[in-house]
């Protein structure tokens, strides 16, 4: 039982073209969140939404586009992809943040650009 | 800005070897603590937390943490590592409970057999 999954694993696309990935979660939890991790391993997370809605949003070119069809389900959108967007984006869930939260991640999902 | 520091980036240990984690951070205000771990090719999992109470904090395969408040700290350790110990662990910092995790630049231990 996969609490929170993504797809693809592995994405490598070139320079310009526009890609998804998904990210569901079968925890019921009411919050999701986007992280990107750099080849240096630093994770800086990007968005998060509460109940379908955007309740975080950091300094993320608007090329980064977030959609949640429902609360079990958190995707991410990127346009005109460039060489800087390669890195691994993790998706994670939790309660609503408060008391002894704690946030799930997923399995990561390798974007790289060429 | 928030900001969290680990201060060791690399470590290299012998199994059997006490391990401490240096963790500082910025923020004054409340705060939610976290260790998170990512073992080779794998998702992060959490550790160990602390949001109120007893400032040592137990947490999974071994692992205790201590806040001190004046210190702006939260040092993990573990008495005796294991191999099985090698990983990239980080820590976090969550002001106010917004959900928004500020990571430490992460730690890569190793432990050698």
């Amino acid at each position: 039982d996969t609490a929170v999954s993504q797809t693809p694993k592995y994405l490598v696309t070139q320079m310009g073209n526009d890609k998804s990935i998904k990210c569901e979660q079968n925890l019921g939890h009411d919050t999701m969140y986007w992280y990107k991790q750099d080849s240096k391993k630093f994770l800086k997370i990007m968005f998060s939404y509460n109940n379908k809605e955007l309740i975080i949003n950091e300094t993320v070119p608007n090329r980064f586009s977030p959609k949640s069809p429902d609360k079990a389900h958190l995707n991410l959108h990127i346009n005109s992809l460039e060489l800087g967007d390669s890195a691994v984006y993790f998706c994670a869930s939790s309660q609503d943040p408060g008391l002894s939260y704690e946030q799930y991640f997923g399995p990561g999902t390798r974007l790289t650009v060429t | 800005a928030q900001s969290v520091s680990q201060h060791n980036h690399h470590v290299i240990l012998s199994e059997a070897a006490s391990l401490e984690l240096g963790c500082n951070y910025s923020y004054g205000g409340t705060v939610n603590l976290f260790w998170y771990v990512q073992y080779p090719g794998q998702h992060l999992q959490l550790l160990l937390k602390y949001f109120s109470g007893d400032p040592l904090v137990k947490g999974i395969k071994g692992f205790e943490a201590e806040f001190i408040k004046s210190k702006f700290s939260f040092n993990l350790r573990k008495p005796s590592v294991q191999w099985s110990d090698t990983a990239e662990y980080f820590c976090a910092v969550d002001s106010w409970s917004t959900g928004k995790l500020i990571f430490g630049q992460g730690t890569t231990l190793q432990v050698k057999p």
